[in-house]
């Protein structure tokens, strides 16, 4: 099946900085891809949709300043998480439908988690 | 917002069991999946089955599908200790995935 990477698995960072997640699919090309947080023992909630060529599409209640998205190209999409404080710490996980059907299959990066001290 | 309510919330059989796992949803849907998550790891598809779909098998895997009752199953026969995870159904519509809460199931060798 499709292979999607996620970059870094852990990270743990001082509140105050900004850290950037990688997620890339890797033997094929993704024109969306989604990012989601989940904290512990919950589900995934969908935070944005990354647009290839366009702007990230957020959910509600997701501030787009605070977490930037770029779709930089058809293999790549970063999550910025700006300022971050100790409630940004979470789970993220990226995912790209391979297909053109969006809600076809899905294949998700392995995590990264994200610790604010 | 959540889509997909699964039951029971944890499951507990010895190896060899039958596991059946349930996903109740509320609004129309294009598609549902199920997906399984090992702890602090990312997420595995294991099935899609269509709204048009009422039954799909995939090896040990049973997944069926009533939309009257807007409702699933997933079904894994022969349970192994490898199959101890977290399982989430995800309904797919408007070009999203919504998942459930997730259900723990737990394989005792």
């Amino acid at each position: 099946g499709a292979v999607v990477s996620q970059h870094p698995s852990r990270v743990i960072c001082k509140s105050g900085t900004s850290v950037k997640i990688e997620c890339r699919s890797l033997d094929f090309q993704a024109t969306t891809m989604f990012w989601y947080r989940q904290f512990p023992k919950q589900s995934l909630m969908l935070m944005a949709t990354s647009n290839e060529g366009s702007k990230a599409t957020y959910e509600q209640g997701v501030e787009k300043d605070k977490f930037l998205i770029n779709h930089a190209s058809l293999t790549l999409s970063t999550l910025t998480v700006t300022s971050a404080h100790p409630e940004d710490s979470s789970f993220y996980i990226c995912s790209a439908p391979q297909g053109h059907g969006s809600t076809d299959t899905q294949y998700f990066g392995p995590g990264t988690r994200l610790t604010v001290l | 917002s959540q889509q997909g309510e699964e039951d029971p919330q944890a499951l507990s059989i010895q190896e060899g069991e039958n596991a059946t796992m349930n996903c109740s949803y509320k609004t129309s849907i294009n598609n549902l999946q199920w997906y399984r998550q090992n702890s602090g790891r990312g997420l595995v598809h294991l099935i899609l089955i269509r709204s048009n779909e009422r039954e799909k098998h995939s090896g040990r895997l049973r997944v069926t599908l009533d939309t009257s009752k807007k409702s699933s199953s997933l079904l894994i026969t022969a349970s192994r200790a490898a199959d101890t995870a977290s399982y989430f159904c995800a309904t797919g519509a408007n070009s999203k995935l919504t998942f459930g809460k997730g259900i723990t199931l737990s394989v005792r060798p």
